[in-house]
């Protein structure tokens, strides 16, 4: 248990309506992660945070913003919700090499 | 570009079988890979890990094999148990690189 807790744990939102993800830990980890899970895609990275304010895209990034104010807390927005962001999200932290995930998100976008 | 390949999406083994799990990268420049598990509404949880350096590498019932050549490795479950049944995915780095490369997963099911 790397201490990561992700709020909501489920969320069924309108198209065009702002969402956002929270994703909490407690052991002060430097790197931060958010990745979305799609049937036939495995995990694909949306953006990541190596320390506070200092954030990089990922692979798909578009249409998602991040936000890094403290170092317990990574934010993951989606300004206007589409369909096709209709996933599970998951949040991690980097130990060494490894990466350790939160329980994820169920976003479903109607 | 899928820099990490499953390429079985799903596999159903007998319990108390040997189950093998197949993944295959193209970049040349990953030197540690990883194997993860996954159980439904549950996030991912790290199996098993394997350098560049070394070609195996065993944690119980669990070894990693990797062939650098043929950009090969495999995970090999003996012997199998019904909560084996999960999605894996392999995951490839390299080093100072913060980003894992993962693959698409291949679900494994025991079968009783």
């Amino acid at each position: 248990d790397a201490g990561i807790t992700q709020s909501p744990r489920h969320k069924v939102t309108e198209t065009g309506t702002p969402v956002t993800l929270r994703c909490h830990q407690t052991e002060n980890h430097r790197y931060m992660y958010w990745y979305r899970q799609d049937p036939g895609h495995g995990l694909r990275l949306i953006h990541y945070s190596y320390g506070v304010k200092d954030t990089d895209k990922g692979e798909v990034s578009d249409g998602y913003s991040v936000s890094r104010s403290k170092t317990e807390d990574f934010l993951l927005t989606l300004e206007s919700a589409t369909s096709s962001q209709t996933s599970v999200y998951f949040c991690a932290i980097r130990t060494g090499y490894e990466q350790y995930f939160g329980p994820g998100t169920r976003l479903t976008v109607t | 570009d899928q820099q990490v390949k499953q390429n079985s999406p799903s596999l159903s083994v007998q319990e108390g079988r040997i189950s093998i799990l197949n993944c295959d990268y193209t970049n040349s420049m990953f030197d540690y890979f990883l194997w993860y598990k996954k159980y439904p509404a549950e996030g991912p949880t790290f199996l098993i890990s394997i350098s560049s350096i070394k070609d195996k590498n065993e944690d119980g019932r669990f070894t990693v094999f990797l062939n650098k050549s043929a950009k090969h490795l495999s995970l090999h479950i003996v012997p199998s148990q019904p909560g084996d049944s999960a999605v894996y995915f392999c995951a490839a780095t390299n080093f100072g690189n913060e980003k894992l490369t993962f693959g698409t997963g291949t679900r494994l099911t025991i079968i009783p």
